[in-house]
Protein backbone atom coordinates (compact mmCIF):
# COMPACT_ATOMS: atom_id res chain seq x y z
CA UNK A 1 0.00 0.00 0.00
CA UNK A 2 1.07 3.64 0.16
CA UNK A 3 2.94 4.93 2.96
CA UNK A 4 4.99 7.78 4.23
CA UNK A 5 8.34 7.63 6.07
CA UNK A 6 9.50 10.07 8.40
CA UNK A 7 12.84 8.94 10.30
CA UNK A 8 13.18 11.42 12.81
CA UNK A 9 11.22 11.68 15.81
CA UNK A 10 12.56 14.94 16.98
CA UNK A 11 14.75 17.16 15.58
CA UNK A 12 16.59 19.87 17.81
CA UNK A 13 18.07 22.81 16.01
CA UNK A 14 19.58 26.17 17.58
CA UNK A 15 17.95 28.87 15.99
CA UNK A 16 18.83 30.85 13.04
CA UNK A 17 20.45 27.39 11.46
CA UNK A 18 19.33 25.34 8.78
CA UNK A 19 17.28 22.52 8.94
CA UNK A 20 15.95 19.64 7.32
CA UNK A 21 13.39 17.07 7.67
CA UNK A 22 13.40 14.38 5.66
CA UNK A 23 10.71 12.21 4.50
CA UNK A 24 10.42 9.27 1.57
CA UNK A 25 7.36 7.79 0.45
CA UNK A 26 6.03 4.51 -1.37
CA UNK A 27 2.94 4.99 -3.54
CA UNK A 28 2.06 1.74 -5.26
CA UNK A 29 -1.78 3.17 -6.60
CA UNK A 30 -0.52 5.86 -7.94
CA UNK A 31 2.64 6.91 -10.16
CA UNK A 32 3.10 10.59 -9.40
CA UNK A 33 1.10 10.98 -5.70
CA UNK A 34 0.57 15.06 -4.56
CA UNK A 35 2.75 15.27 -1.47
CA UNK A 36 1.95 17.56 1.61
CA UNK A 37 4.00 18.91 4.49
CA UNK A 38 1.37 19.86 7.23
CA UNK A 39 1.91 21.27 10.63
CA UNK A 40 0.56 21.89 14.08
CA UNK A 41 1.60 24.22 16.10
CA UNK A 42 1.31 24.50 19.74
CA UNK A 43 -2.19 25.26 21.01
CA UNK A 44 -3.29 25.09 17.07
CA UNK A 45 -4.87 22.20 15.02
CA UNK A 46 -3.77 20.73 11.64
CA UNK A 47 -3.10 22.76 9.09
CA UNK A 48 -0.80 23.01 5.43
CA UNK A 49 2.44 23.71 4.94
CA UNK A 50 3.11 23.34 2.11
CA UNK A 51 2.26 20.87 -1.41
CA UNK A 52 3.82 19.74 -5.02
CA UNK A 53 1.74 18.19 -7.41
CA UNK A 54 4.02 17.67 -10.25
CA UNK A 55 7.12 16.09 -9.64
CA UNK A 56 10.38 17.75 -9.37
CA UNK A 57 8.77 20.66 -8.17
CA UNK A 58 9.39 22.93 -5.12
CA UNK A 59 7.08 24.32 -2.81
CA UNK A 60 7.72 26.83 -0.60
CA UNK A 61 5.70 28.33 2.11
CA UNK A 62 6.95 30.36 5.58
CA UNK A 63 10.53 30.55 4.56
CA UNK A 64 10.17 26.71 4.18
CA UNK A 65 10.69 24.57 0.97
CA UNK A 66 10.23 21.12 -0.60
CA UNK A 67 11.07 19.21 -3.69
CA UNK A 68 9.50 16.64 -5.21
CA UNK A 69 12.04 14.32 -6.22
CA UNK A 70 10.35 10.89 -8.21
CA UNK A 71 13.64 9.27 -8.64
CA UNK A 72 14.80 8.87 -4.50
CA UNK A 73 10.73 8.95 -4.04
CA UNK A 74 11.91 12.06 -1.12
CA UNK A 75 9.86 15.20 -0.68
CA UNK A 76 12.29 16.85 2.45
CA UNK A 77 11.63 19.80 3.69
CA UNK A 78 13.96 22.50 4.50
CA UNK A 79 14.63 26.22 5.60
CA UNK A 80 17.66 28.45 5.33
CA UNK A 81 17.35 29.79 8.99
CA UNK A 82 14.78 28.66 11.61
CA UNK A 83 13.44 31.21 14.27
CA UNK A 84 11.79 29.94 17.59
CA UNK A 85 8.13 30.27 16.22
CA UNK A 86 8.82 27.35 13.70
CA UNK A 87 8.67 25.40 16.96
CA UNK A 88 5.93 23.01 16.01
CA UNK A 89 5.05 19.47 14.44
CA UNK A 90 5.75 18.61 11.08
CA UNK A 91 4.10 16.19 9.33
CA UNK A 92 4.83 14.82 5.60
CA UNK A 93 1.60 13.33 3.38
CA UNK A 94 0.59 12.01 0.54
CA UNK A 95 -3.06 11.63 -1.51
CA UNK A 96 -3.83 8.90 -3.46
CA UNK A 97 -5.90 8.76 -6.40
CA UNK A 98 -8.80 7.38 -4.26
CA UNK A 99 -9.06 10.47 -2.20
CA UNK A 100 -6.97 8.42 0.18
CA UNK A 101 -4.21 10.68 2.28
CA UNK A 102 -1.79 9.01 4.03
CA UNK A 103 0.80 10.89 6.49
CA UNK A 104 3.84 10.40 8.07
CA UNK A 105 4.64 9.65 12.10
CA UNK A 106 5.59 13.44 12.09
CA UNK A 107 9.02 15.23 13.31
CA UNK A 108 9.11 17.51 16.38
CA UNK A 109 11.26 20.86 15.31
CA UNK A 110 12.23 22.25 18.57
CA UNK A 111 14.05 25.36 17.64
CA UNK A 112 16.43 26.42 20.65
CA UNK A 113 17.11 30.44 21.30
CA UNK B 1 -13.70 31.29 5.38
CA UNK B 2 -15.11 27.58 6.65
CA UNK B 3 -14.50 25.78 9.96
CA UNK B 4 -14.67 22.38 10.95
CA UNK B 5 -16.50 21.32 14.30
CA UNK B 6 -15.82 18.58 16.18
CA UNK B 7 -17.67 17.64 19.16
CA UNK B 8 -17.50 16.56 22.19
CA UNK B 9 -14.10 17.79 22.86
CA UNK B 10 -13.11 15.21 25.46
CA UNK B 11 -15.02 11.80 25.68
CA UNK B 12 -14.43 9.58 29.01
CA UNK B 13 -15.98 6.13 28.21
CA UNK B 14 -16.09 2.66 30.01
CA UNK B 15 -15.02 -0.57 28.43
CA UNK B 16 -17.35 -2.15 26.55
CA UNK B 17 -19.66 0.98 25.95
CA UNK B 18 -20.64 1.92 22.44
CA UNK B 19 -19.27 6.27 21.68
CA UNK B 20 -19.81 9.02 18.75
CA UNK B 21 -18.16 11.18 17.75
CA UNK B 22 -19.65 14.10 15.48
CA UNK B 23 -18.29 16.47 13.07
CA UNK B 24 -19.72 19.24 10.54
CA UNK B 25 -18.27 21.46 8.08
CA UNK B 26 -19.40 24.56 6.66
CA UNK B 27 -16.64 24.63 3.40
CA UNK B 28 -19.30 22.70 1.47
CA UNK B 29 -16.36 20.00 0.82
CA UNK B 30 -17.51 16.73 -0.83
CA UNK B 31 -14.99 14.93 1.14
CA UNK B 32 -14.60 13.99 4.94
CA UNK B 33 -12.25 11.75 7.22
CA UNK B 34 -11.56 10.35 10.15
CA UNK B 35 -8.29 9.84 11.24
CA UNK B 36 -7.09 8.60 14.81
CA UNK B 37 -3.82 9.23 16.35
CA UNK B 38 -1.77 7.82 19.10
CA UNK B 39 0.74 9.60 21.05
CA UNK B 40 3.29 10.51 19.49
CA UNK B 41 2.02 8.65 15.85
CA UNK B 42 0.64 9.61 12.93
CA UNK B 43 -2.27 9.81 11.82
CA UNK B 44 -4.24 6.72 10.80
CA UNK B 45 -7.70 6.61 8.47
CA UNK B 46 -10.50 5.15 9.34
CA UNK B 47 -13.19 6.04 7.44
CA UNK B 48 -13.47 8.50 4.82
CA UNK B 49 -16.64 9.68 2.28
CA UNK B 50 -16.76 11.26 -0.76
CA UNK B 51 -20.01 12.54 -0.85
CA UNK B 52 -23.48 12.09 1.24
CA UNK B 53 -24.45 8.52 1.92
CA UNK B 54 -20.74 7.75 0.98
CA UNK B 55 -18.67 5.29 3.16
CA UNK B 56 -15.01 4.26 2.58
CA UNK B 57 -12.92 2.21 4.89
CA UNK B 58 -9.33 3.24 5.64
CA UNK B 59 -6.84 0.96 7.02
CA UNK B 60 -8.21 0.86 10.83
CA UNK B 61 -11.73 0.68 9.97
CA UNK B 62 -12.42 -2.65 12.33
CA UNK B 63 -14.27 -1.96 15.32
CA UNK B 64 -15.85 1.75 13.88
CA UNK B 65 -18.94 2.33 12.16
CA UNK B 66 -19.10 6.08 10.22
CA UNK B 67 -22.85 8.04 8.93
CA UNK B 68 -22.48 10.80 6.58
CA UNK B 69 -26.14 11.30 6.00
CA UNK B 70 -25.67 14.91 4.97
CA UNK B 71 -23.06 16.75 3.63
CA UNK B 72 -22.09 18.80 6.27
CA UNK B 73 -21.60 16.26 8.51
CA UNK B 74 -19.38 12.93 9.44
CA UNK B 75 -19.93 10.96 12.34
CA UNK B 76 -17.97 8.06 13.84
CA UNK B 77 -19.07 5.24 16.27
CA UNK B 78 -16.66 3.63 18.28
CA UNK B 79 -18.83 -0.06 18.15
CA UNK B 80 -16.90 -0.84 21.82
CA UNK B 81 -14.53 0.87 23.54
CA UNK B 82 -11.22 -1.10 24.93
CA UNK B 83 -10.19 -0.30 28.50
CA UNK B 84 -7.41 1.97 28.66
CA UNK B 85 -7.96 3.42 25.19
CA UNK B 86 -6.59 7.09 24.98
CA UNK B 87 -6.25 8.70 21.70
CA UNK B 88 -7.42 11.86 19.45
CA UNK B 89 -9.53 11.19 16.76
CA UNK B 90 -9.55 14.25 14.24
CA UNK B 91 -12.05 15.13 11.45
CA UNK B 92 -11.26 16.51 7.75
CA UNK B 93 -12.62 17.95 4.59
CA UNK B 94 -11.29 18.44 1.54
CA UNK B 95 -11.47 18.85 -2.45
CA UNK B 96 -9.37 16.34 -3.35
CA UNK B 97 -8.84 15.45 -7.07
CA UNK B 98 -7.82 19.15 -8.44
CA UNK B 99 -5.09 21.52 -7.97
CA UNK B 100 -7.04 22.85 -5.41
CA UNK B 101 -6.43 19.84 -2.98
CA UNK B 102 -5.94 20.73 0.72
CA UNK B 103 -7.39 19.19 4.25
CA UNK B 104 -8.75 21.04 6.79
CA UNK B 105 -8.73 20.07 9.85
CA UNK B 106 -11.07 19.86 13.29
CA UNK B 107 -9.37 20.58 16.17
CA UNK B 108 -9.94 16.90 17.52
CA UNK B 109 -12.05 14.91 20.28
CA UNK B 110 -9.36 13.13 22.47
CA UNK B 111 -11.02 9.95 23.94
CA UNK B 112 -10.20 8.00 27.59
CA UNK B 113 -11.56 5.28 28.57
CA UNK B 114 -11.75 4.06 32.10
Amino acid sequence: GDSVTQTEGQVTVSESKSLIINCTYSATSIAYPNLFWYVRYPGEGLQLLLKVITAGQKGSSRGFEATYNKETTSFHLQKASVQESDSAVYYCALSDNNNRIFFGDGTQLVVKP
Amino acid sequence: GGIITQTPKFLIGQEGQKLTLKCQQNFNHDTMYWYRQDSGKGLRLIYYSITENDLQKGDLSEGYDASREKKSSFSLTVTSAQKNEMAVFLCASSITGTTNERLFFGHGTKLSVL
